[in-house]
């Protein structure tokens, strides 16, 4: 069975700072991986996706992920982030691109000035 | 071009009663799906809809039941809810990923 760990449930960074969020994945085959983010009382925007080919793969607002697959990971950074990056972060593994997800439990990130 | 959306926004019920979620999208998406997301828990996949006329349960059916009514709709149903049910719902649906509702938030007492 899929399944994915986010080991960070809060993160607090300093405007201006980078951010690294953490994401392990459980799968037998070539996972789909994907970055959602959501604001408080919102749905989910996807940020990124990887399906197959560069492991760096690039995102909207500024975000990034690395693919390893040695290592089963797929974290997110940002190397500056905004007041507006406040929100919580939701990686997830699919079997395939059309159906059955597995989330994270989700990190919430905030944001000091 | 609304993407997803649902309704209701807010429901409040009492234990016992039913009630139906609904959700359409204008996308053309042949895949539909229902999560539940708790605190602490992510999001958790209730049932999903590979295609119009086709349903299947996810990781947290029990209590549930959808109809894909047609390629736009796909609601779901608590038959006699329960507080355990209290939670956010979104619908989604996907071609190469999955795009999100504004979510249904509902509460049992």
């Amino acid at each position: 069975a899929q399944s994915v760990t986010q080991p960070d449930i809060h993160i607090t960074v300093s405007e201006g700072a980078s951010l690294e969020l953490r994401c392990n994945y459980s799968y037998g085959a070539t996972p789909y991986l994907f970055w959602y983010v959501q604001s408080p009382g919102q749905g989910l925007q996807l940020l990124l996706k990887y399906f197959s080919g560069d492991t760096l793969v690039q995102g909207i607002k500024g975000f990034e992920a690395e693919f390893k697959r040695s290592q089963s990971s797929f974290n997110l950074r940002k190397p500056s982030v905004h007041w507006s990056d406040a929100a919580e972060y939701f990686c997830a593994v699919g079997a395939s691109n059309d159906y059955k997800l597995s989330f994270g439990a989700g990190t919430t990130v905030t944001v000091r000035a | 071009n609304a993407g997803v959306t649902q309704t209701p926004k807010f429901q409040v019920l009492k234990t016992g009663q039913s009630m139906t979620l609904q959700c359409a999208q204008d996308m053309n998406h042949n895949s539909m799906y229902w999560y539940r997301q708790d605190p602490g828990m992510g999001l958790r996949l209730i049932y999903y809809s590979a295609s119009e006329g086709t349903t299947d349960k996810g990781e947290v059916p029990n209590g549930y039941n959808v109809s894909r009514l047609n390629k736009r709709e796909f609601s779901l149903r608590l038959e006699s809810a329960a507080p355990s049910q209290t939670s956010v719902y979104f619908c989604a649906s996907s071609v190469s990923e999955q795009y999100f509702g504004p979510g249904t938030r509902l509460t049992v007492t």
